[in-house]
């Protein structure tokens, strides 16, 4: 079974513009759960979808917005890019939503010049 | 979310060592889980204990859900150079999300 994907894996942004991440779950698996995670905060999480619905949302701002589509992949959205967004984005999929465990991807690993 | 205490912060040991590591909660998790993760990667799941008292074991990796239900602990037998890498650990109540440690930096000299 092939694992949680993501695309891509490195990207390059100026400050101001705006980033779209994808993230495609483990067959069968229908929650995904995004994270941020930074040398100094360690990893943060952002929001939880399932079945296409956010179930949970961190301590975000609103500039990072995420939707999951009808077969369970999901996009995060970070707009008016910040130097401080510079991070590696992490997704997760599970079957289910609280008390599964959670299968992270490899990550993309987004740089804000 | 609540707030883990994952302790030690990094650790440098020699090749056949035992290794303990462990997670502290001001809140009672329903599941721990323990991560590892490697360098531009994301973190692998190691172990997931569901139950309060739960010993499990994963070759050498061994982990338990404190009795409280706010701690964890994660042990590594005779450890290796392949061992390298940080390990997280990570507890969730129901119907929140899943809360992570701040990570514990595993070093092993040959």
């Amino acid at each position: 079974k092939a694992g949680v994907t993501q695309t891509p894996r490195y990207l390059i942004k100026t400050r101001g513009q705006q980033v779209t991440l994808s993230c495609s779950p483990i067959s069968g698996h229908r929650s995904v759960s995004w994270y941020q995670q930074t040398p100094g905060q360690g990893l943060q999480f952002l929001f939880e979808y399932f079945s296409e619905t956010q179930r949970n949302k961190g301590n975000f701002p609103g500039r990072f917005s995420g939707r999951q589509f009808s077969n369970s992949r999901s996009e995060m959205n970070v707009s008016t890019l910040e130097l401080g967004d510079s991070a590696l984005y992490l997704c997760a999929s599970s079957f289910g939503t609280s008390g599964s465990e959670q299968y992270f991807g490899p990550g993309t690993r987004l740089t804000v010049t | 979310g609540q707030q883990l205490n994952q302790s030690p912060q990094s650790m440098f040991i020699q090749e056949g060592e035992d290794v303990s590591m462990n997670c502290t909660s001001s809140s009672i998790f329903n599941t721990w889980l323990w991560y590892k993760q490697d360098p531009g990667e994301g973190p692998v799941l190691l172990i997931a204990l569901y139950k309060a008292g739960e010993l499990t074991s994963n070759g050498r990796l061994t982990a338990q859900f404190g009795i409280t239900r706010k701690d964890s602990f994660l042990n590594i037998s005779a450890s290796i150079p392949s061992d390298v890498g940080i390990y997280f650990c990570a507890g969730q109540s129901s119907g929140y999300a899943l809360n992570f440690g701040k990570g514990t930096s595993l070093l092993v000299t040959p």
